[in-house]
């Protein structure tokens, strides 16, 4: 089984609709992000959490929330979605290897907003 | 505003040939650095990290890192067809950001037959 699962892999919405991703990861890593990939803009980063009583903003925060539910679960929600946050999302997790800090990606959500 | 800065390429390189893949950065208190390869579509994938000044070797990737010159590399050797991808350069931040990466926008490679 993979160590970070997205759900769902593929979405289409409607302008104004709420919607949520959801991450879950079995690595055991505390810190977790979610980031969104545009075409030539590359990845940026939305929000991020190093443990579920700590929630921060990313680069791109506006029009986003999160819920940290657990250690192992990490949920992305669009409020009104809008055509511009048509994108692919990924959600990533942290924590240490070979003795340093590295970051896994899950297998992205495409999100297409009407 | 730390920024990560790639070529975007497309970059392409006969099979069997050497791609070489450049990265530079402002963050001048960046200690890691991370190349991560991703096919369309598909998640990026951590193929390499390197943290001291000089070159990390693992299999046909080397990693190349000149913290003076603010400058990252990656060297594919026998490149294959498989190898197409776009190569994403990242660099953990230094001070209070210090658990965040920040990309590069990537280089496209295309290894032809």
């Amino acid at each position: 089984d993979a160590d970070v699962t997205q759900t769902p892999r593929n979405r289409i919405t409607k302008t104004g609709k709420r919607i949520m991703l959801e991450c879950s990861q079995t690595k055991g890593h505390d810190r977790m992000y979610w980031y969104r990939q545009d075409p030539g803009l590359g990845l940026r980063l939305i929000y991020y959490s190093f443990d579920v009583k700590d929630i921060n903003k990313g680069e791109i925060s506006d029009g986003y929330s999160v819920s940290r539910q657990a250690q192992a679960k990490f949920s992305l929600s669009l409020e009104s979605a809008i055509p511009n946050q048509t994108a692919l999302y990924f959600c990533a997790t942290s924590g240490t290897s070979g003795g340093k800090e590295t970051q896994y990606f899950g297998p992205g959500t495409r999100l297409l907003v009407l | 505003q730390k920024e990560v800065e790639q070529n975007s390429g497309p970059l392409s390189v006969p099979e069997g040939a050497i791609a070489s893949l450049n990265c530079t950065y402002s963050d001048r208190g960046s200690q890691s650095f991370f190349w991560y390869r991703q096919y369309s579509g598909k998640s990026p994938e951590l193929i390499m990290f390197i943290y001291s000044n000089g070159d990390k070797e693992d299999g046909r990737f080397t990693a190349q890192l000149n913290k003076a010159s603010q400058y990252v590399s990656l060297l594919i050797r026998d490149s294959q067809p498989s190898d197409s991808a776009t190569y994403l350069c990242a660099v953990r931040n230094s001070g209070a950001g210090s658990y965040q990466l920040t990309f590069g926008k990537g280089t496209k490679l295309s290894v032809i037959p």
